[in-house]
């Protein structure tokens, strides 16, 4: 099984309609990121946990909410999707220690078109 | 705030080596990563420089230089499977990573 799981792979919606991506993930780790990655561009941050109480907004939080429920989860929403949120969205995970926030283990990706 | 840049293509043939460089802006430094990224699919962490010099893992190695902000991943014995992306990343704090652009690794038969 993977460590690093999300769902759904693949989505399509309308605009305005509330979406939530799931990551869950089995390695145990703290740290847990989201992201998103538009064509020929590197991955964004977008918000970042480092334990159930610890949420952080990244670099481009706007128009998204997040919520950790667990430590093994870490689901994000978009309350009202527009067209320019159409995107890869990633989740990671990371240990705790010095250093290993350089070492981030991705899920495979979620797919999202807006419509 | 923290920026990286990265040529966006470099090509190759199968066997040859090929070094992809990465210069950065950070306030303050953590360390340098490097993600690949084979298209449709996940990244996947590579090697990361904490410290000046050269760190190798097999066929790939990663190099430092703090006082250029420089850095490069250099690919040997390139087969066809490393066609994918590759980027480097640096944390802006102890928290969050940066990512590059990424740089577009085409390697020809």
């Amino acid at each position: 099984d993977a460590d690093v799981t999300q769902t759904p792979r693949n989505r399509i919606t309308k605009t305005g309609k509330r979406i939530m991506l799931e990551c869950s993930q089995t390695k145990g780790h703290d740290r847990m990121y989201w992201y998103r990655q538009d064509p020929g561009l590197g991955l964004r941050l977008i918000y970042y946990s480092f334990d159930v109480k610890d949420i952080n907004k990244g670099e481009i939080s706007d128009g998204y909410s997040v919520s950790r429920q667990a430590q093994a989860k870490f689901s994000l929403s978009l309350e009202s999707a527009i067209p320019n949120q159409t995107a890869l969205y990633f989740c990671a995970t990371s240990d705790v220690g010095q250093g290993t926030v350089l070492r981030q283990f991705f899920g495979p990706g979620t797919r999202l078109t807006v419509l | 705030g923290q920026s990286l840049e990265q040529p966006s293509e470099v090509t190759a043939v199968e066997g040859a080596i090929v070094q992809i460089n990465c210069t950065y802006q950070t306030s303050g430094f953590y360390g340098l990563s490097w993600y690949q990224q084979h298209d449709g699919g996940a990244p996947t962490f590579l090697s990361y420089n904490a410290l000046d010099g050269l760190e190798e893992t097999g066929r790939f190695s990663s190099f430092l230089s703090r006082s250029d902000s420089y850095g490069y991943l250099l690919l040997q014995e390139l087969q066809m499977k490393d066609s994918a992306s590759y980027f480097c990343a640096v944390p802006g704090s102890a928290r969050q990573l940066t990512f590059g652009s990424g740089t577009q690794l085409t390697v020809l038969p």
